[in-house]
């Protein structure tokens, strides 16, 4: 079974800083997705970026990159000139590659606060 | 754009009920999920259904029933709601194979 750890529960960043959320996982696959879901007051969550393992070149979105280390197990969310629209809660996901039936683990979550 | 719906944000139900949730995609998604969302536990998975009349256990199916009788539409049921069913549910659709899923608002259920 696959776990996911964020071990951090509240961050705090100013606006117009760089904040990263850490995020590791356990799995004995070898091909997988890891994704960063956003969860806004709204309650509406929102994919933020996905990798896949496979991929050694880390993923990029705009102002959110991630750190991927494979060997690690270690996947951060950094998140370049914070705005207040970024204040949310952040989760950190992992998916099997394999088969039709693939389903989301999800870690517990951080809540981010950007401060003006 | 993809919509997942569920059809109540809000919901107060009494001990012993029986609560049905119900969530509807518009995007033909073969994979449709219910998970709970609790504070300083994240989501856990309590049902999925990878296709009409198809259904698998999630990590936390004890206390609830789903149904799935359209591809579209994916229930989950409370056969006799609890206090500790209170939480937040989520619905959320994906495509077959390894991808995003698309989240639906959530409902909030407080059992009293």
């Amino acid at each position: 079974a696959q776990t996911v750890t964020q071990s951090q529960p509240e961050m705090s960043v100013q606006e117009a800083e760089t904040v990263t959320l850490s995020c590791t996982y356990d799995t004995s696959e070898n091909n997988y997705y890891l994704f960063w879901y956003k969860q806004p007051p709204s309650r509406q969550m929102i994919l933020v970026i996905r990798q896949e393992a496979y991929k050694q070149q880390n993923a990029t979105e705009n102002r959110f990159s991630v750190n991927f280390q494979k060997a690690a197990k270690s996947f951060s969310l950094k998140i370049s000139d914070s705005q207040l629209g970024d204040t949310a809660m952040y989760f950190c996901a992992f998916m099997k590659m394999a088969g039709a039936n693939s389903k989301l683990t999800f870690g517990k979550g951080i809540t981010l606060s950007v401060r003006p | 754009d993809v919509k997942v719906t569920q059809s109540s944000r809000y919901l107060v139900k009494r001990t012993g009920e029986k609560v049905f949730l119900e969530c509807v995609q518009d995007m033909d998604h073969e994979n449709m999920f219910w998970y709970r969302q609790d504070p300083g536990l994240g989501l856990r998975l309590i049902y999925f259904s990878y296709d009409v009349k198809m259904k698998e256990k999630g990590d936390i199916p004890e206390g609830y029933s789903v149904s799935r009788e359209k591809k579209e539409r994916f229930s989950l049921i409370l056969e006799s709601a609890s206090t500790n069913q209170t939480s937040m549910y989520l619905c959320a659709s994906s495509p077959v194979g390894p991808n995003e899923a698309f989240f639906g608002q959530g409902t909030r259920l407080t059992v009293v």
